[in-house]
């Protein structure tokens, strides 16, 4: 099926592992991106991507790595997770940058 | 420092109310402006969208939002609001042409 699909849904790691979250699309957009949703503090861009190989960081980018070796998936890496990173993650694709973007169900991640 | 600026966080309502969800933003130059909408376990979706052209702008459900450029607004607007509109809202920016930065969200609920 068309669209963005987010793996996994629900993730618990512990304090120091790495993990990777998963985004794909299927739309061919080239643009891509990942928020992180945090109560009071609304939805703040982590990383985007405007097209395969080219990245670059956003609001709060520390802690986290990003790669986009194909134009269909855009994985985030926590290399050493901590408790504040405890979120639901978003990962959104639009077809330019400044347009309509589309989200995917989220990943809520919790660092014990 | 540039922002998004969604003034009330928390809105309670009765059904059949009319509602106004203020949002600010602090870019220069031209921007893309949008609502989303998070229903309760569910991912963002698009409400709405101004790009140029008429500054009243109509969306899904009987929203609408009006861009002042003046006041660097774009206010969110129902006249008559459902116990389904419960939910949170998010104003959003798109200052360049690369990526779109979001308020911290408004949390509606509404009284049946």
């Amino acid at each position: 099926d068309a669209g963005i699909t987010q793996s996994p849904r629900y993730k618990i790691t512990e304090t120091g592992r790495q993990v990777t979250l998963m985004c794909h699309q299927t739309w061919s957009h080239s643009y891509m991106f990942w928020y992180r949703q945090d109560l009071g503090h609304g939805l703040r861009l982590i990383y985007y991507s405007a097209a395969a190989d080219i990245t670059d960081k956003g609001e709060v980018p520390d802690g986290y790595v990003v790669s986009r070796s194909k134009t269909e998936n855009f994985p985030l890496t926590l290399e050493s997770a901590t408790r504040s990173q405890t979120s639901v993650y978003f990962c959104a694709s639009s077809n330019t940058g400044n347009t309509e973007a589309f989200f995917g169900q989220g990943t809520r991640l919790t660092v014990v | 420092a540039q922002s998004v600026s969604q003034h009330n966080h928390h809105v309670i309502l009765s059904e059949a109310a009319s509602l106004e969800l203020g949002c600010n933003y602090s870019y220069g130059g031209t921007v893309n402006l949008f609502w989303y909408v998070q229903y309760p376990g569910q991912h963002l979706q698009l409400l709405l969208k101004y790009f140029s052209g008429d500054p009243l702008v109509k969306g899904i459900k009987g929203f609408e939002a009006e861009f002042i450029k003046s006041k660097f607004s774009f206010n969110l607007r129902k006249p008559s609001v459902q116990w389904s509109d419960t939910a949170e809202y998010f104003c959003a920016v798109s200052p360049g042409d690369d990526k779109i930065i979001f308020g911290k969200g408004t949390r509606l609920h509404i009284l049946p």
